[in-house]
């Protein structure tokens, strides 16, 4: 059963406009959440994070919202550039007693800014 | 560039052949992790190790045999694996982030298929 869904495979968004990439999770032990960008032949490279005691961070034109009650966090790209066609990873982490830390990932969103 | 290093980028094996999947980090990171992701799915954690030691072994079979001689290194020998064993392996270390997070940093990956 996956602990990190993210539902919607694909979006296509026209150049500066928001783009809303959504993340549901079910294990309310995370304690933080992150948001990897992928681009085709490149490993993810971390974009965003935000502990489980905040509700919103914030970094230039991406910003992450948290809704603990409902277990939904979302990733809003304003506004969004064609360098930003990419997937989308929501990924969601909780410490271990050995002092790592175990990451859970969604499938992931292919978002599609279209110029 | 991320700073994490896999070859081969691409690996062909048959199911009777021996070959080892080799990661390196000179970012100073003390984590290091093996990660796989089939098509479609998300990406499934298999190994982690903290300091040189196996902190998590993600019940991964063990035609799978990870081998970490320093903090810089890592290797997966692969031997007797199966067709479904095809996938992309990425390799992955950590450091603190400002907000507390763990943030990892992914090299390219190796896309393994075995005939």
């Amino acid at each position: 059963d996956q602990q990190v869904k993210q539902n919607s495979p694909s979006l296509s968004v026209q150049e500066g406009r928001i783009s809303i990439l959504n993340c549901d999770y079910t294990n309310s032990m995370f304690d933080y959440f992150l948001w990897y960008k992928k681009y085709p032949a490149e490993g993810p490279t971390f974009l965003i994070s935000i502990s489980s005691i905040k509700d919103k961070n914030e970094d230039g034109r991406f910003t992450v919202f948290l809704n603990k009650s409902a277990k939904h966090l979302s990733l809003h790209i304003v506004p969004s550039q064609p360098g930003d066609s990419a997937v989308y990873f929501c990924a969601a982490s909780e410490s271990w007693t050995s002092g790592t830390y175990k990451y859970i990932f969604g499938t992931g969103t292919r978002l599609k800014v279209l110029a | 560039e991320t700073g994490v290093t896999q070859t081969p980028r691409h690996l062909v094996m048959g199911m009777t052949n021996k070959k080892s999947l080799k990661c390196e980090q000179h970012l100073g990171h003390n984590a290091m992790y093996w990660y796989k992701q089939s098509a479609k799915k998300p990406l499934e954690l298999m190994f982690v190790y903290n300091f040189k030691e196996q902190t998590e072994n993600n019940s991964v079979p063990s035609r799978f045999s990870p081998e970490c001689p320093n903090s810089s290194h890592l290797f997966l020998h692969l031997h007797t694996l199966q067709p479904e064993d095809s996938a992309l392996y990425l390799c992955a270390s950590s450091r603190k982030g400002a907000g507390g997070e763990n943030i990892q940093y992914f090299g390219a990956g190796t896309r393994l298929s075995v005939l």
